[in-house]
């Protein structure tokens, strides 16, 4: 069954870009019954959606983040990927790549990665 | 947006006892509502989408059911790993947002 894993830096300083890639197991990303997202969650705060995007490259993302946010997708490594620009200390939070149905399973996030911690410090 | 509030922001029980948690949209999502489990230190977990659809592999202790803008979690009876928070989601119009959660802890 399919497993995701998120990989990148756990420290990144201020005004500089947060990149993350999830790699997708047991399955393969060129589905098209699914999309892929990104989320975040601050410490001790709820869920935020970042960004979705279809195998086929179309993303979607979160209005408050879009002029900051680049999700992107490669089939060939069955992986997608997370670029926040010019991060504050306010992007502190575990991220995490999940799997969304497309059309069923009321569109929820399915399946998700552990999750990854990024602090934005000097 | 739409905004999902959900009630309480945190409860207290034993195991064996049924749970209730609820959350209320701020207009009609035609059922799209979500609810996940999310243990301390791990990613959150789908129990039920759309509001009432067990997801596959769940327990059948957890439920969900719906009238009108109000949606509702109950969980039967409480096992030790449902210490937990729960949240609730959204997914009929964009941004796909989650409600504040709610505590689960031991009495």
């Amino acid at each position: 069954q399919f497993q995701l894993q998120e990989s990148g830096p756990g420290l990144v300083r201020p005004s500089e870009t947060l990149s993350l890639t999830c790699t997708v197991s047991g399955g393969s990303i060129s589905s098209s019954s699914y999309l892929w997202g990104w989320l975040r969650q601050p410490p001790g705060e709820r869920p935020e959606w970042i960004a979705t995007v279809y195998y086929t490259g179309t993303p979607y993302y979160n209005p408050p983040l879009r002029s900051r946010v680049t999700i992107s997708v490669d089939t060939s490594k069955n992986q997608f990927s997370l670029r926040l620009n010019s991060v504050i200390a306010a992007d502190t939070a575990v991220y995490f790549c999940a799997r969304r149905g497309r059309g069923h399973f009321g569109d929820a996030f399915d399946i998700w990665g552990q999750g990854t911690l990024v602090v934005v410090s000097s | 947006d739409i905004q999902v509030t959900q009630s309480p922001s945190s409860l207290s029980a034993s195991v064996g006892d049924r749970v209730t948690i609820t959350c209320r949209a701020s207009q009609s999502i035609n059922s799209y509502l979500n609810w996940y489990r999310q243990q301390p230190g791990k990613a959150p977990e789908l129990l039920i989408y759309f509001a009432s659809g067990l997801q596959s592999g769940v327990p059948s202790r957890f439920s969900g059911s719906e009238s009108g803008t109000d949606f509702t979690l109950t969980i039967s009876s409480l096992h030790p790993e449902d210490f937990a928070t729960y949240y609730c989601q959204q997914t009929y119009t964009s941004p796909h947002t989650f409600g504040q959660g709610t505590k689960v802890d031991i009495k």
